[in-house]
């Protein structure tokens, strides 16, 4: 099947500052979502962005279909952002998801 | 709307018992998913339905069995229960031609 590989797998910022996320994957995709699962374990859509570059307040992601991978955006990071974040995708002719392992993100104050 | 909902929120078994976990959507979604999520693993899935009266096998699937016998339900069954099935399990459902999938809140099972 598919892998889906996220780096780091784990980043402590201190408030304010900047961050990349990364999501490679093995194979052509028709379908990559970012998702936030929040400390409270609540999981939360960010992106649907099987291509392209798509922003949302201060996150954005962007998605090179051809080489194969996403990153996502963190800009002035906020205490609010801590928790994990997962890249998931879909290839064409499925119909489910496959996760990466996640970015711990801990944003100190 | 509620969105997706799960029952119940917490739960303890011994080994051996059995238990159905709930999942409930009110978005009128063709597909529904459920996941189990292990510390340092990502979310898998277990079983899935793309439709009423559909199930399909996912990633890790033994130990359980679904059924989809309404539209808005997803069930979940544990038939014997072992400690390898503690984790946190999440529902999640999609609307047909669309790619988006919406979680529920997660169950969280320990099995001793």
């Amino acid at each position: 099947g598919i892998q889906v590989e996220q780096s780091p797998p784990d980043l402590i910022l201190q408030e304010g500052a900047n961050s990349t996320l990364r999501c490679n994957f093995s194979d052509s995709v028709n379908n990559l979502q970012w998702f936030h699962q929040n400390p409270w374990g609540q999981l939360i859509n960010l992106f649907y962005i099987p291509s392209g570059t798509k922003q949302n307040g201060r996150l954005s992601a962007t998605t090179v279909a051809t080489e194969r991978y996403s990153l996502l955006y963190i800009s002035s990071s906020q205490t609010t952002d801590s928790g994990v974040y997962f890249c998931a995708v879909e290839q064409a002719g499925y119909s489910t998801l496959t996760f990466g392992k996640g970015t711990m993100l801990l944003v100190s104050p | 709307n509620a969105g997706v909902t799960q029952t119940p929120k917490f739960r303890v078994l011994k080994t051996g018992q059995s238990m159905t976990l709930l999942c409930a959507q009110d978005m009128n979604h063709e597909y529904m998913y459920w996941y189990r999520q292990d510390p340092g693993m990502g979310l898998r899935l277990i079983h899935y339905s793309v439709g009423e009266g559909t199930t399909a096998k996912g990633e890790v699937p033994d130990g359980y069995n679904v059924s989809r016998l309404k539209k808005q339900n997803f069930l979940l069954g544990l038939e014997s229960a072992a400690p390898s099935q503690t984790s946190v399990y999440f529902c999640a459902s999609r609307r047909l031609g669309s790619y988006e999938q919406y979680f529920g809140p997660g169950t969280r099972l320990t099995v001793t």
